[in-house]
């Protein structure tokens, strides 16, 4: 384990519903990012977030709503959904800079949209 | 914004034998270059990386080599082991830029024939 969690695991939400995914680090570390994996492409960042300020939005669709009340916690609302936005969605943390640039990614969100 | 290009998508090797996987980046502001193993079902986890103010470096079979004039670095693995089956992942940012976050290529899903 490298200390980054995520939960749920699994998820599975009609178009119309409205979920939130959640991820949790206790290892000191003021970034946190969101990232989504698709089959057949890169891994896509979404969010940054450093000490709790959104700090970049890829061009994220706004159906993608994320929140970062402190520096431990980093939620992704989600709310009407494509079948397109069917991913795994990975979180990750990383140290103060000068310290360590290495990401450390919590095991992922597997979405499925119906 | 930065893309990274990555080569090959997929490659196969004999145990024991060599594998290299090139990449390839836009922005030549980027110093920073990781390299990230994501096993089946695992989420990513850093194997090596390197700045800008170097050429090479290596840590055990691994080693990453940098060209910044052409603007591409690749990773070799030597002495190829069943373990080293998974997909690798290169990625560029830009140390203490304005966006944290990484850009990641498509990945090279690496099989080793026993």
């Amino acid at each position: 384990e490298t200390g980054v969690t995520q939960t749920p695991r699994h998820l599975v939400m009609g178009m119309t519903n409205k979920k939130s995914l959640k991820c949790e680090q206790h290892l000191g570390h003021n970034a946190m990012y969101w990232y989504k994996q698709s089959a057949k492409k890169p891994l896509e960042l979404m969010f940054v977030y450093n000490f709790k300020e959104q700090t970049e939005n890829n061009s994220v669709p706004s159906r993608f709503s994320p929140e970062c009340p402190n520096s431990s916690h980093l939620f992704l609302h989600l709310h009407t959904l494509q079948p397109e936005d069917s991913a795994l969605y990975l979180c990750a943390s990383s140290p103060p800079r000068g310290q360590s640039y290495e990401q450390y990614f919590g095991p992922g969100t597997r979405l499925t949209v119906t | 914004g930065e893309n990274v290009e990555q080569h090959p998508s997929t490659l196969s090797v004999q145990e024991g034998d060599s594998a290299v996987i090139k990449c390839t980046y836009s922005d030549s502001a980027s110093n920073y270059f990781p390299w990230y193993k994501q096993e089946l079902g695992k989420r990513p986890q850093l194997i090596i990386d390197i700045r800008s103010n170097v050429g090479e470096k290596k840590d055990q079979r691994i080693a990453v080599t940098l060209n910044k004039t052409a603007k591409h670095f690749s990773l070799h693995i030597t002495e190829t082991q069943p373990e080293d089956s998974a997909v690798y992942f290169c990625a560029a940012k830009v140390e203490g830029g304005g966006a944290d976050g990484l850009t990641f290529g498509k990945g090279t899903h690496l099989i080793i024939q026993p």
